[in-house]
């Protein structure tokens, strides 16, 4: 079941930040927001994920508005490697089996 | 540390046909889930094992099964293929039953003619 919904396509100038949104307002307390990409060609990417409270990686950062119901995926310099589907997915702790919807095609550009 | 590897990489079968596909997860992981993907249907989830029992199932037929050995290697089988079972299929591993964290493999590309 679709618990997500993510803009099908951005673009984003190489070296500026990429800013990913998605809704997910039907999220409940227990779940998380985890953010994975696939590269073409290749199997997804593990990114980050997080619960209520921002969270940063060597990778992305991740905000998630106070009543939880979106976040947002900053990538701060983006280069030409980040072009990729970026999947936005809510689950619960303790569950595998991860939905990945259509995600958004993100193309950055030099 | 050796990534997710997936044997084989590309397979050609024919309608009818059965295929065994293989996965051996990271050194340490035991957990091991399958999806396809598909242009029309993109990444769907199959099923999910943890030693060496199923822990989660997607919703496909009977036809797709799968194990997973005391070695955390996982094998996932189609029987009686169709032309629609043509897709990539991916294997991710991870450590433990959190999802945050599941290592993918390159995928086998199957096709059915």
């Amino acid at each position: 079941d679709a618990k997500t919904t993510q803009p099908p396509s951005m673009d984003c100038a190489e070296g500026r930040a990429a800013n990913l949104p998605c809704n997910h307002s039907t999220i409940s307390g227990n779940e998380y927001v985890y953010w994975y990409r696939q590269i073409h060609s290749q199997g997804p990417q593990y990114i980050i994920h997080g619960l209520k409270n921002n969270e940063t990686n060597e990778m992305a950062s991740l905000i998630i508005t106070e009543d939880r119901k979106s976040s947002t995926l900053i990538l701060p310099h983006a280069t030409l490697r980040d072009t990729a589907v970026y999947y936005c997915i809510v689950l619960q702790t303790g569950a595998n089996n991860l939905f990945f919807g259509t995600g958004t095609r993100l193309t950055v550009i030099p | 540390k050796a990534g997710v590897t997936q044997t084989p990489r590309y397979l050609i079968k024919t309608r009818g046909q059965q295929v065994t596909l293989s996965c051996s997860p990271i050194s340490g992981h035991r957990s091991v889930s399958w999806y396809q993907q598909t242009p029309g249907q993109g990444l769907q989830f199959l099923f999910e094992y943890f030693s060496e029992t199923q822990r989660n199932k997607g919703n496909f037929p009977g036809r797709f099964s799968g194990r997973q050995f005391s070695n955390s290697r996982s094998e996932m089988n189609v029987s009686t293929l169709e032309l629609g079972d043509s897709a990539l299929y991916l294997c991710a591993s991870s450590l433990s039953d959190s999802a945050y964290e599941q290592y993918f493999g390159p995928g086998t590309r199957l096709t059915v003619t």
